[in-house]
């Protein structure tokens, strides 16, 4: 199984200011037609999880432009460039290149 | 606009078994590729299984292989999850979610439905 790992664990954040988590897997998740099957979620208080990133740097639909991701093979970031107070959460990262599919631990993004 | 909408919390005897639902709206359960991912209380993501548009067939994670099967019925646009010999690990809220084949992730999921499993 691959497995997913994240730094840091937990994450103070001063709105307006930047910040970055970063994912890594234990193998590439680089697929032969040229993208990395790497997502990343955001798992508010008391909801579902929401799809922010996929195949590494695509942000979905509805997902404001201040969330950027980036990264290849096996190393990854989710960078936030003003954090919002709406933006607190547990952010995951998620590869999809093979079953079983497999999620980091988990970022918990709070406000300081 | 695809919708999810799952059944309501259940709370089983350990060594019961738990069906959940999961009605799809505004497309067809065959046309999707319905998983199913659980979180017990304060944890992470853990991935079940799901359809496999490539193979055509259900997969399972491993470590739910032999307690957990996955069905749809297309009369009624509803994904089914039932899990087995229930046993009070299995706490967790289940949620069922749509594996997008122009995103390759989950980018539709069901509110979730909390199973309890307590003696």
């Amino acid at each position: 199984d691959i497995v997913m790992t994240q730094s840091p664990l937990s994450l103070p954040v001063t709105p307006g200011e930047p910040a970055s988590i970063s994912c890594r897997s234990s193998q590439s998740l680089l697929h032969t037609n040229g993208y990395n099957f790497l997502h990343w979620y955001l798992q508010k208080p008391g909801q579902s999880p929401q799809l922010l990133i996929y195949v590494g740097s695509n942000r979905a639909s509805g997902v404001p432009d201040r969330f950027s991701g980036s990264g290849s093979g096996t190393h990854f970031t989710l960078k936030i460039s003003r954090v919002e107070a709406e933006d607190v959460g547990v952010y995951y990262c998620m590869q999809a290149l093979q079953t079983p599919f497999t999620f980091g631990p988990g970022t918990k993004v709070d406000i300081k | 606009q695809v919708q999810l909408v799952q059944s309501g919390a259940e709370v089983k005897k350990p060594g019961a078994s738990v069906k959940v639902s999961c009605k799809v709206s505004g497309y067809t359960v065959s046309d999707l590729s319905v998983h199913w991912v659980r979180q017990a209380p304060e944890k992470g993501l853990e991935w079940m299984g799901g359809f496999d548009p490539e193979d055509g067939e259900i997969v399972y994670a491993q470590k739910f292989q032999g307690r957990v099967t996955m069905t749809e019925d297309t009369s009624t646009d509803t994904s089914y999850m039932e899990l087995s010999s229930l046993r009070s690990d299995d706490t967790a809220v289940y949620y069922c979610a749509v594996f997008g084949d122009g995103t390759d992730a989950f980018d539709i999921w069901g509110q979730g439905t909390m199973v309890t499993v307590s003696s």
